[in-house]
């Protein structure tokens, strides 16, 4: 079965460092990669996602994420983070085809310092 | 456009009472699906609509969860009986090509 580890259950970055956000998966073949990002007592809205081509995807709010096959790993980043981005990030997969559940992470909590 | 809407957003039932939450896709999204936002669980799968018919129950914890979809929009997530783990925060969302658009959710507390 497949399944996603986020390592990192909680993050504190100071505004304005760099960010990045550990994600890997366990599957057969190369699912589709997804990044959401839940604010506090609100849903979850889709940073990006890879399905295929460029490993180097980018997203909105400036993120971006880099798809390796070799470490099954699509690690999330920021050059310079926003106190705003504080939020919960959730790294998913989905298999490829017409059903796609997608199968979560545990999480990483982001906080930021000013 | 509007959104995955969800309704309530919030409701507080007792243990053994049964509940009803409701999810309005996006107009034109044909997939469908409900997920649960539990502290223990974290995010899992529950149920998936392709139109009014669901392929996959796999998610559904037993069998005091149903769901129905009716004119291929409103679903009704409908749990019998309800128990204190049950309590979680439900997710809805619908589905346009591979992206899920999700819905503000519903958070259920079950005393």
């Amino acid at each position: 079965a497949q399944s996603v580890t986020q390592p990192d259950i909680h993050i504190t970055v100071s505004e304005g460092a760099s960010l990045e956000l550990r994600c890997n998966y366990s599957y057969g073949a190369t699912p589709y990669l997804f990044w959401y990002v839940q604010s506090p007592g609100q849903g979850l809205q889709l940073l990006l996602k890879y399905f295929s081509g460029d490993t180097l995807v980018q997203g909105i709010k400036g993120f971006e994420a880099e798809f390796k096959r070799s470490q099954s790993s699509f690690n999330l980043r920021k050059p310079s983070v926003h106190w705003s981005d504080a939020a919960e990030y959730f790294c998913a997969v989905a298999p490829t085809g017409t059903a796609s559940k997608l199968t979560f992470g545990t999480g990483t909590r982001l906080q930021v310092t000013l | 456009g509007a959104g995955v809407s969800q309704s309530p957003s919030n409701k507080v039932t007792e243990k053994g009472k049964d509940v009803e939450l409701r999810c309005d896709p996006i107009s034109g999204h044909t997939a469908l699906y409900w997920y649960r936002q539990s502290l223990g669980q974290g995010l899992e799968f529950l149920i998936y609509f392709q139109g009014n018919s669901a392929p996959d129950k796999s998610g559904l914890p037993s069998d005091r969860f149903s769901a129905e979809r009716t004119g291929g929009s409103v679903s009704t997530l409908t749990i019998q009986r309800t128990q204190q783990e049950d309590s979680a925060v439900y997710l809805c969302a619908s589905r346009r090509y591979n992206e899920q658009f999700f819905g503000p959710g519903t958070r259920l507390t079950v005393l």
